[in-house]
Parts: structure tokens; C-alpha cells; sequence
């Protein structure tokens, strides 16, 4: 059974403070990773993809991939309370079709 | 340009009625997702769509269920003789097939109501 974890939260941060997001995902193979943000009542929205060990940064998002270690996390910086949302990390399912993994997804509370 | 639209909003209906949610995903995706997610629950797979065939139908729950794609394009769940643990919202996701690329993109959903 392939498996996306994230810890469930909530993770609550100050308005301006690095908020750090984890997922880790079972199956090896794996080569695309994702990150959405789902707000309160609304459908997930993507924000941010990544297929390579490293960082990728897209202005206050970075995305980090460690293939070896099967992790990959989401740092928002300068949070501010706008970002409050369930956070979902999905994960391609490396067989053959074009499903996703997801994550049950981490809730994110930015305190002003 | 315009993204996932799906229809309508809000459905309410009464146990043991059908009822028919649409999806219409970004022009040109070929791939085309449904998914269900209860409230405060994660997202829960139901069938996958790869042009008009189902490649994975495995997440419907029941033969209560069935969905199909014509002209590679729009979507229609249908749910039949639907159940109060039917009320859920859902949800449709597009996606492109070109160069490997696995991004699914949602509609806003359709919340249904079983009274």
C-alpha cells in the first residue's frame, strides 16, 4: 500500500515566522511531488511542484526534495495569516497510470 | 484562461433519488479525476479518466456509482438511489498528459446533500 504521511497539525506560527510543512512518502520510485493548499469550505489549488533533489523557490515558497531519504517539505516564509489553510502533499503513484497519492494534509494556523 | 467548472454548486435531494454531477475540465486535458471528500476527511479517489476510458475505476464504493467522459472533454458522475453517507463534496481535477506531467488541477466542487 503506497503511502503519503504528513503530520495532521495544526501547526501554528506567529505572522511573520517560517512555517516548515513535512511529508513523507513510501514508495521509492516516486519522481513528482506536489504541495496544494486547501482553504476552509474551498477545492485544493496548486502551488507548487517539484522533481528534483533540492530547492525550488517561488517567492515565499520553497519546496525541498531529499530523494534518499523520501521526504520532501514546504517552508513559507514571512507567513502572515492569509496562509491559514490544510496543506496536502501528493505524490505520483510511479506505476502505470497518472493517479496521485495524497497526504490527509497538515492544517496551518498563522496567528497575527 | 477558464479552469475546471463543475455543476451544479449545491445539489440537496432526497435518499433514494439519482442524481448527475458534471464536470468540464481545462481545454486540452486529457486526464480527467473525480474525487469525494467528507468533511474535515481527506480526498478520497473515486475513477480516472485518460481520454474517454477508465483506466482505474477502483475507488468507486458502489455500483451505486458510475461516471463517463465523452469527446475527451465533460464528465458526469451519477450516483443512484443515493444514501444519507453519500453526502460528501465532489470534487474534479484535470490534468495535462504531455511530457510527463502528473499536476491536477480542481474544480470548485459540488457539495451534495442527501436528506
Amino acid at each position: 500500500q503506497k503511502e503519503v504521511e504528513q503530520n495532521s497539525g495544526p501547526l501554528s506560527v506567529p505572522e511573520g515566522a517560517i512555517a516548515s510543512l513535512n511529508c513523507t512518502y513510501s514508495d521509492r520510485v516516486s519522481q513528482s511531488f506536489f504541495w496544494y493548499r486547501q482553504y476552509s469550505g474551498k477545492s485544493p489549488e496548486l502551488i507548487m511542484s517539484i522533481y528534483s533533489n533540492g530547492d525550488k523557490e517561488d517567492g515565499r515558497f520553497t519546496a525541498q526534495l531529499n530523494k534518499a531519504s523520501q521526504y520532501v517539505s514546504l517552508l513559507i516564509r514571512d507567513s502572515q495569516p492569509s496562509d491559514s489553510a490544510t496543506y496536502l502533499c501528493a505524490v505520483d503513484n510511479a506505476g502505470n497510470n497518472r493517479k496521485l497519492i495524497w497526504g490527509l494534509g497538515t492544517s496551518l494556523a498563522v496567528n497575527p | 484562461g477558464a479552469g475546471v467548472s463543475q455543476s451544479p454548486s449545491n445539489k440537496v435531494t432526497e435518499k433514494g433519488k439519482d442524481v448527475e454531477l458534471r464536470c468540464d475540465p481545462i481545454s486540452g486535458h486529457t486526464a480527467l479525476y473525480w474525487y469525494r471528500q467528507s468533511l474535515g476527511q481527506g480526498l478520497e479517489f473515486l475513477i480516472y479518466f485518460q481520454g474517454n476510458s477508465a483506466p482505474d475505476k477502483s475507488g468507486l464504493p458502489s455500483d451505486r456509482f458510475s461516471a463517463e467522459r465523452t469527446g475527451g472533454s465533460v464528465s458526469t458522475l451519477t450516483i443512484q438511489r443515493t444514501q444519507q453517507e453519500d453526502s460528501a463534496v465532489y470534487l474534479c481535477a484535470s490534468s495535462p498528459s504531455s511530457g510527463g506531467s502528473y499536476e491536477q488541477y480542481f474544480g470548485p466542487g459540488t457539495r451534495l446533500t442527501v436528506t
